[in-house]
């Protein structure tokens, strides 16, 4: 079946240093991949996605890009902030498994000032 | 402009009662769907629904019961509730199950078992 590994965390940064969040994939179709934020006490919001090889998803300073060959989407972003302290959930929806979102185990982000 | 909202926010219950977690979406959504999130296991599907009147089982549904009367609203019901069903639960909408669009999650029911 499909699944989604990420790195665990927690992630502990500076304020401006680069982040990182690894994520690989396995899946049986062709799936659209999306990365999903978590604020503390909050639920979980769309970060960005792509839905194709190549695409770049991008926001609020975040980039992934969709790379089929190496079953990977990793986030990233150049200068972290204290408000980014957050937990990240990487995710899929497969057509094959009738377009059901399937995540990762999340990694938390903490942004020390 | 509510997007997803999910009754209540906390609850505990005692072994064996019975509860009704609400959801409800204002976006005319088709798709909908519930998720338990425990900590180290990310999140992980109980029950999800394409449209009114028609419900399916997600990787984890013993224990859960669902029904989809209308489009706006997509109850999870506990039968008799476990210690193992201590969880945060999120309710998500989605405009269609196809593979590109976002979910929009509601901000969670904390529930706990006694």
């Amino acid at each position: 079946g499909d699944s989604v590994t990420q790195m665990e965390g927690p992630v502990t940064l500076s304020e401006e240093a680069f982040l990182t969040i690894n994520c690989t994939y396995t899946a049986t179709g062709y799936p659209s991949l999306f990365w999903y934020v978590q604020y503390p006490g909050e639920g979980l919001q769309l970060l960005l996605k792509a839905t194709k090889a190549d695409d770049k998803g991008s926001n609020k300073g975040f980039e992934a890009t969709y790379r089929k060959e190496t079953t990977s989407f990793h986030l990233e972003k150049g200068s972290v902030q204290v408000s980014d302290s957050a937990v990240y959930f990487c995710a899929l929806s497969d057509r094959a498994a009738g377009n059901k979102l399937t995540f990762g185990g999340g990694t938390r982000v903490l942004v020390k000032p | 402009n509510a997007g997803v909202t999910q009754t209540p926010k906390f609850q505990v219950l005692k072994t064996g009662q019975s509860m009704t977690l609400q959801c409800a979406q204002d976006m005319n959504h088709e798709y909908m769907s519930w998720y338990r999130q425990d900590p180290g296991m990310g999140l992980r599907l109980i029950h999800y629904s394409v449209g009114a009147g028609i419900t399916d089982q997600g990787e984890v549904p013993n224990g859960y019961n669902v029904s989809r009367s209308t489009t706006e609203d997509f109850p999870l019901r506990l039968l008799s509730a476990a210690p193992s069903q201590t969880s945060v639960y999120f309710c998500a909408s989605s405009l269609s199950s196809g593979t590109g669009n976002g979910y929009t999650f509601g901000s969670g029911t904390r529930l706990t078992v006694v």
